[in-house]
Parts: C-alpha cells; structure tokens; sequence
C-alpha cells in the first residue's frame, strides 16, 4: 500500500542555519505531495504542496521539489526562525480524493 | 464558524465505556475526514465523507468504531466499548473535495482509563 518514511526527530538547530528534513513515498500512480506543520498548542494546517513531478511547492521561506525519479519530497528552508519550531508531517494523496497518508512527523526546535 | 470546530477537546473515560466525539466541518465544504493521532501510530486516516456517496471505511480499526455525517455537515465520531489503546488525538478535517485543501480541527484528546 501508500507510504510516507520521513527522517526521524527531533531536529535542533540554531536560528538561521539551512533545514532539510528528508520525505520519500510509495505510491501507485502519481499522487499529489503536502507538507503540513503543527505549531504548539494549533491544529495541522497545510504547509505547501506539489501536484506532479517536477512541480516545486513554496510557502514561508519553505520549498519541497516533487522528484519522482528518486520518489522524494525534502522539505527545505535557507535560515530558520525560533517560530519555524514545530511538527512538520509530510503526506500523499494517491487517489485525488485529499485522503491523506502521513508521515509519522518530524518535530524541529530552533533555537535562538 | 471560521474554521472546523471539535468537541470536546479532552474527554476522559472509563474503558469499556462508549464515547462520541463531534465534528462541526466549515460551512459548505463537501469532503470531511477523520484521523487518529496516536504516540505509536503516528497520524492515521480512518474514514472518509464526501458528498452523498457511500463513505470510505477503510481507516477503521475495529467494528467498535463507527462514523456518521448527518445533512452533509455534522459528523460523529463513535467508539463502543472503549480500549486503553484507543487513547489518542481524533483528528477531524474538511475540504471542498478532491485535491483541495483540507482544514483541521484542533481535535479531541481522547484518554481511556
């Protein structure tokens, strides 16, 4: 069936520095890609997304690049904040229906 | 209201006991979801409204579990015979269908003692 594998957390880093946090899937066909975030103490709220391959999905500072060649979607940011610390899930939608398969969730904490 | 609203937002019970955890979707949108969000399991899809169509049940963990929408809008969320293991954050989202975007509640923290 469809899956998600994100890197395991937590992530620390210092405010400023480069963020990758790695996504890879399975799926049949081509699903449409997400990054959604959960910040302390909110709900889940869609981050970016990619549609088809190649297509690259911004947001915040925030970009993910859909490669189907290597079945991936990092999510990446050139300087973190403090306020950029939360859990951040990546997640397929296979069937265009927006049932959504999660990753398991990788939480970042930036410090100052 | 503005966004998707879930209640209660904690609810504690005694195994063996029934709960229903409520889902009120943003006015309008077609398509409303249910997921569970547990320490060990991490963020799973449990079922699936959209429209008038049969619903998509395919997430359910157990016959105990079970879902209605009612008028298109409402939806609740019911759990029989409560587990320790079915302590976890029940999710609920809502879209106009399809590849657009869907909106969270803040979900129920569900705790079975």
């Amino acid at each position: 069936g469809d899956s998600v594998t994100q890197m395991e957390g937590p992530v620390t880093l210092s405010e400023e520095a480069f963020l990758t946090i790695n996504c890879t899937y399975t799926a049949t066909g081509y699903p449409s890609l997400f990054w959604y975030v959960q910040y302390p103490g909110e709900g889940l709220q869609l981050l970016l997304k990619a549609t088809k391959a190649d297509d690259k999905g911004s947001n915040k500072g925030f970009e993910a690049t859909y490669r189907k060649e290597t079945t991936s979607f990092h999510l990446e940011k050139g300087s973190v904040q403090v306020s950029d610390s939360a859990v951040y899930f990546c997640a397929l939608d296979s069937g265009n229906t927006g049932k959504l398969i999660f990753g398991q969730g990788t939480t970042l904490q930036v410090k100052p | 209201g503005a966004g998707v609203s879930q209640s209660p937002s904690n609810k504690v019970t005694e195994k063996g006991k029934d709960v229903e955890l409520r889902c009120d979707p943003i006015s309008g949108h077609t398509a409303l979801y249910w997921y569970r969000q547990s320490l060990g399991q991490g963020l799973e899809f449990l079922i699936y409204f959209q429209g008038n169509s049969a619903p998509d049940k395919s997430g359910l963990p157990s016959d105990r579990f079970s879902a209605e929408r009612t008028g298109g809008s409402v939806s609740t969320l019911t759990i029989q015979r409560t587990q320790q293991e079915d302590s976890a954050v029940y999710l609920c989202a809502s879209s106009w269908g399809g590849n657009t975007e869907a909106f969270f509640g803040q979900g129920t923290r569900l705790t079975v003692v």
